[in-house]
């Protein structure tokens, strides 16, 4: 079945644009997850949105990141003014109530 | 919050060896160990996990051990291929958020 799908899967951008990533996560999965990936390193953890619970944002850099999930579905993270450090991979995740997660193939994003 | 460190952070093996690379924990809560492979410019693949109500799991060549009372899990690879290699990353969770390892760089030399 479908996996995970990420879009676009390269973005370049200029520094002080806003940018959108989009994830569509696996169909009846209640769990989504966002992480981001610097080149080389570990995943950081961003962002969890639960069924219809308040999302958790512990993990958002700072205040020009945010993320919304419409329909329980599909999810956009938004990113406001860009800075060459947010250049990086951002990976989207879903899980089912089992609990496995399952990644996309993660957006490529870099400021120039 | 948890607390996931992973060693080593590379790891060589000639073709036909095992590895084994290794996780440890804090939080006695966590329930569901997963193992994911990364191969490069691609996300993170599930490739073998294990619930807290087993001590070991195995599928073909890959096997993972879990120790609650040490708070440590290992990832076993045995009779290892060139496609094995890649970076590996363990993680935890109690069922909300997940915490991942720092990743282990493996290397399989034909």
């Amino acid at each position: 079945g479908a996996g995970v799908s990420q879009s676009p899967s390269n973005k370049v951008t200029e520094k002080g644009k806003d940018v959108e990533l989009r994830c569509d996560p696996i169909s009846g999965h209640t769990a989504l997850y966002w992480y981001r990936q610097s080149l080389g390193q570990g995943l950081e953890f961003l962002i969890y949105f639960q069924g219809n619970s308040a999302p958790d944002k512990s993990g958002l850099p700072s205040d020009r990141f945010s993320a919304e999930r419409t329909g329980g579905s599909v999810s956009t993270l938004t990113i406001q003014r860009t800075q060459q450090e947010d250049s990086a991979v951002y990976l989207c995740a879903s899980s089912s109530y089992k609990g496995e997660q399952f990644f996309g193939p993660g957006t490529r994003l870099t400021v120039l | 919050g948890e607390n996931v460190e992973q060693h080593p952070s590379t790891l060589s093996v000639q073709e036909g060896d095992s590895a084994v690379i290794k996780c440890t924990y804090s939080d006695s809560a966590s329930n569901y160990f997963p193992w994911y492979k990364q191969e490069l410019g691609k996300g993170p693949q599930l490739i073998i996990d294990i619930r807290s109500n087993v001590g070991e799991k195995k599928d073909q060549r890959i096997a993972v051990t879990l120790n609650k009372t040490a708070k440590h899990f290992s990832l076993h690879i045995t009779e290892t291929q060139p496609e094995d290699s890649a970076v590996y990353f363990c993680a935890t969770t109690t069922g909300n958020q997940f915490y991942f390892g720092t990743g282990t760089s493996l290397t399989v030399i034909p």
